[in-house]
């Protein structure tokens, strides 16, 4: 089955600096590649997705960048801001859907003011 | 519009017991996940389901758990004879389907068994 490893699994960083997580998975049939977002004690909320028919996607601070040659994708935060501090988790799954995602092991960003 | 309703938000159960946890999917989704989360952990996908169908649950451990999502009401999330390993953060996630889903998650469900 998939496998998914997310690094690093803590990063501190200046508020106003920007944060880069790294995500690799094994599977080449995968091709789709959420972002989600958990603060304590409340669920994962999505951030920002990916499919495999782009290699890079923004939202505002956000931005995701997908090489399927390599299989990693990356997510980066710019201008980063107290808020932005929570456990960040990247997932994967075949056939384009969010069926079965495999997440990875989480990053915690603290960002510090 | 209310997201994921997940109850009770937290649920102690002796060893023996058994655990209902209880999801109620975003207004006009079909499609319900749970996932598991340990401490320190991501999140592992148990079961998937739409209405009145389980449509994946090779997540799930064969012994003692099981889920449903009727008709009418809420997903269940059933764990029989509850063991100390059962203790996790239970998330249940809501999508409408098609080629271009997305999961919304809810907050999640925390049992612990003493």
């Amino acid at each position: 089955g998939e496998n998914v490893e997310q690094h690093p699994s803590t990063l501190s960083v200046q508020e106003g600096d920007s944060a880069v997580i790294k995500c690799t998975y094994s599977d080449s049939a995968s091709n789709y590649f959420p972002w989600y977002k958990q603060e304590l004690g409340k669920g994962p909320q999505l951030i920002i997705d990916i499919r495999s028919n782009v290699g890079e996607k923004k939202d505002q601070r956000i931005a995701v960048t997908l090489n399927k040659t390599a299989k990693h994708f990356s997510l980066h935060i710019t201008e980063t801001q107290p808020e932005d501090s929570a456990v960040y988790f990247c997932a994967a799954s075949i056939g384009g859907s969010a069926r079965q995602l495999t997440f990875g092991s989480g990053t915690q960003l603290t960002v510090l003011p | 519009n209310a997201g994921v309703m997940q109850n009770p938000r937290h649920l102690v159960r002796r060893r023996g017991q058994e655990a209902r946890l209880r999801c109620s999917p975003m207004k006009g989704h079909s499609h319900v996940y749970w996932y598991r989360q340990l401490p320190e952990e991501g999140l592992k996908f148990m079961v998937y389901l739409q209405k009145e169908n389980i449509i994946d649950e090779s997540g799930m451990p064969k012994e003692r758990f099981s889920a449903e999502f009727p008709k009418e009401g809420p997903s269940i999330l059933r764990i029989q004879q509850v063991v100390r390993g059962d203790s996790a953060a239970y998330f249940c996630a809501s999508s409408q389907g098609g080629a271009n889903e997305k999961l919304f998650f809810g907050s999640g469900t925390q049992l612990s068994v003493l």
